[in-house]
């Protein structure tokens, strides 16, 4: 299968809500990052996780290495978070790769 | 924060013809990497490299080579560019320590090849 698979690949939220993406993957990764991509297509990081859990502001993500997965939580999406997010993840050959993405919708 | 400059940052190449899309890191990182994106995807691994004269394939390494004459610099070269290789490139570095393993990207380069 796909070394990172993420989900879902599209999302519409209301301004307000939360929601959640995940990444799974196939083999142990060594660390994580999630990107957000804007509508200038600048990649823009938003964590980068060796292990466990980090937050900043609406955002937390986790990463479990050993369970081979990472999360990404927004609560009380805003309209400026609509983009794409991708998260990708760093093999042990040193290379990272990344998930097909997930568009978010953030709906007034 | 690194900084992972590419040149340049759009390109209108004509088919068959040789297209060079350079990147240059100012924060001493080992690794060096080139993506492709292509429109409404995710990033696709061409090359990447861990140390200057040295190069490895990526995950979709043809048609593409990539040239690493320094720790600063990693090229992506198109020999003969076709019209299937029109999209986005973007470079990466990251120190690769024990401790540290956080990618940082270039801007991105379009490139339309027609």
């Amino acid at each position: 299968g796909m070394p990172v698979e993420q989900n879902p690949p599209a999302l519409s939220l209301y301004e307000g809500a939360d929601s959640g993406l995940r990444c799974n993957f196939s083999t142990t990764m060594k660390s994580v990052q999630w990107f957000q991509q804007n509508h200038r297509g600048r990649l823009i990081t938003l964590f980068y996780l060796a292990q466990g859990t980090k937050e900043n502001g609406r955002l937390k993500s986790t990463f479990n290495s050993k369970e081979r997965y990472s999360t990404l939580h927004i609560k009380d999406a805003q309209l400026e978070d609509s983009g794409t997010y991708f998260c990708a993840g760093l093999t042990n050959a040193y290379k990272v790769i990344f998930g097909k993405g997930t568009h978010l919708h953030v709906l007034p | 924060e690194a900084a992972v400059t590419q040149s340049p940052r759009s390109k209108v190449a004509v088919t068959g013809g040789k297209v060079t899309l350079s990147c240059h890191q100012t924060n001493n990182h080992d690794y060096m990497y080139w993506y492709r994106q292509d429109t409404g995807h995710g990033l696709r691994l061409i090359h990447y490299s861990y140390v200057a004269d040295s190069t490895e394939k990526g995950d979709i390494p043809d048609g593409y080579k990539a040239s690493r004459p320094s720790q600063e610099n990693f090229s992506l070269i198109l020999e003969l560019a076709s019209l299937s290789q029109t999209a986005v490139y973007f470079c990466a570095s990251s120190e690769m320590d024990r401790t540290n393993t956080e990618v940082f990207f270039g801007k991105g380069t379009r490139l339309t090849v027609v």
